[in-house]
């Protein structure tokens, strides 16, 4: 079974609307990164979450790890047409570092 | 953020021929670098863990032999598939974390054997 659900899958929203990505395990985690991806290319690291109950900020996307540190949400708010891509978390189960389990990505559109 | 760096972006080869992926930290230092391959529309594949130094770990199901893993320095990992064959295509991408454990990765390089 998926270790780590991400939902939704794809995100149509107009462009000024606020969107939220979430990013749900079923363990407890020692982090959660969050990536944005253009199809084809690298990822850009976004946020990296490591204590329950944190929240970061950068622009407008915001991510939180909920106290339990197993589940998290990325949300935008007043989204551009610039936020569009593939949205990752990547979590860490306590292996390797660097061996992240990564979500099935989530797809955003936003219309102008 | 940090920036890591691979080289070539994309690359082309015959089959049976052997072509080599660098992944530089540019601006810190890596004891650790990884390597992932992503098929289209996937997520992410880690391959291996790479330790300056020493030798690489590969995750189950990979072929050591076949991908060869080299961590010259702090800065430089490299990724020579050998003897490429065209279900060898993809896209390849690297990674490191700095010392504050944030991981980061690089542009990707696309692999496709003709």
């Amino acid at each position: 079974s998926q270790e780590l659900e991400q939902s939704p899958q794809s995100l149509i929203v107009q462009e000024g609307k606020n969107l939220t990505i979430n990013c749900t395990s079923s363990k407890t985690l020692y982090g959660l990164y969050w990536y944005k991806q253009k199809y084809g290319e690298g990822l850009i690291f976004l946020m990296m979450l490591q204590k329950g109950g944190e929240e970061k900020s950068h622009e407008k996307i915001t991510a939180k790890l909920d106290e339990k540190k197993q589940q998290s949400s990325l949300h935008i708010t007043a989204s551009q047409p610039s936020h569009a891509g593939i949205y990752l978390c990547g979590a860490d189960m306590g292996g390797s570092q660097g061996n992240l389990i990564f979500g099935k990505g989530t797809k955003l559109s936003v219309k102008p | 953020g940090a920036v890591v760096s691979q080289h070539p972006s994309w690359v082309i080869c015959k089959s049976g021929t052997s072509v080599k992926i660098e992944c530089r930290s540019l601006d810190f230092q890596a004891t650790t670098m990884f390597w992932y391959r992503q098929f289209p529309k996937q997520s992410l594949m880690l391959m291996a863990t790479s330790n300056e130094g020493s030798k690489a770990t590969y995750e189950q199901g990979v072929e050591k032999d076949k991908f060869l893993i080299n961590h010259a320095s702090l800065t430089l990992s490299t990724l020579t598939v050998t003897s490429a064959h065209p279900e060898d295509s993809s896209f390849y991408i690297c990674s490191g974390t700095n010392r504050a454990g944030e991981l980061f990765f690089g542009e990707g390089s696309r692999l496709t054997v003709l």
